[in-house]
């Protein structure tokens, strides 16, 4: 199985500064066909995950643009700018380059 | 629009089966590439995936619960069911299935609470 290991585990960012979570799997997520094998959720308290990007840096329609994904291989980085009250949430990545598909174990934002 | 929504037992007792019945509405899985996942998240825990259906009936299970897990397209009545045997309390979570888009997960239902005690 491919391990997906996120870091920090928790950070508490202040309103309209950047928060960074970092992804870094075990094996690479890269394929020269189709990219990276990388999607991003949000998920708040009491709700489903939901899907911010895929491909590693596709953003899903309707989720703001303060949200981007980079990275490539076995690195990977969320980044949201500006960051708001609503998003307050635990962040997970996620690989789909091999079965069984396989999460990071969640980062928790607060605001500081 | 894609929605989902999981149907099936609040509890469970040791031992016993688990059947849960995700319904769709917006898209027909007799006519649309459809492809359905089955995943859980323990209470206060990660996401974990259990299993897939495509659109063609080619199925995928999580390879530590395979001998577990069955999964059943039932096109007639727009539903994705999933069968989970000899439920233990350690598989007590809340039981989501969702959409699959390229490989990561678009639409999902609200989930199902499911708690497995005697």
């Amino acid at each position: 199985d491919i391990v997906m290991t996120q870091s920090p585990e928790s950070l508490a960012v202040s309103l309209g500064e950047r928060a960074i979570i970092n992804c870094k799997s075990s094996h690479s997520l890269y394929s020269s066909f189709i990219k990276n094998y990388l999607a991003w959720y949000q998920q708040k308290q009491g709700q489903p995950p939901k899907l911010l990007i895929y491909w590693a840096s596709t953003r899903e329609s309707g989720v703001p643009d303060r949200f981007s994904g980079s990275g490539s291989g076995t690195d990977f980085t969320l980044t949201i700018s500006d960051l708001r009250a609503e998003d307050v949430a635990v962040y997970y990545c996620q690989q789909y380059s091999s079965y069984p598909y396989t999460f990071g174990q969640g980062t928790k934002l607060e605001i500081k | 629009q894609l929605t989902l929504k999981e149907s099936g037992p609040t509890l469970v007792k040791p031992t016993q089966p688990l059947t849960l019945t995700c319904s769709l509405s917006g898209l027909s899985l007799s006519s649309t590439k459809v492809d359905v996942a089955w995943l859980r998240q323990p209470p206060g825990k990660a996401l974990e995936w259990l299993a897939l259906v495509y659109w063609d009936d080619d199925k995928h299970y999580s390879p530590s619960l395979k001998n577990r897990l069955t999964l059943t397209r039932d096109s007639s009545k727009n539903q994705v069911v999933l069968t989970m045997t000899n439920m233990d309390p350690v598989d007590t979570a809340t039981y989501y299935c969702a959409h699959r888009l390229y490989g990561a997960f678009d639409s999902w239902g609200q989930g199902t609470l499911v708690t497995v005690s005697s």
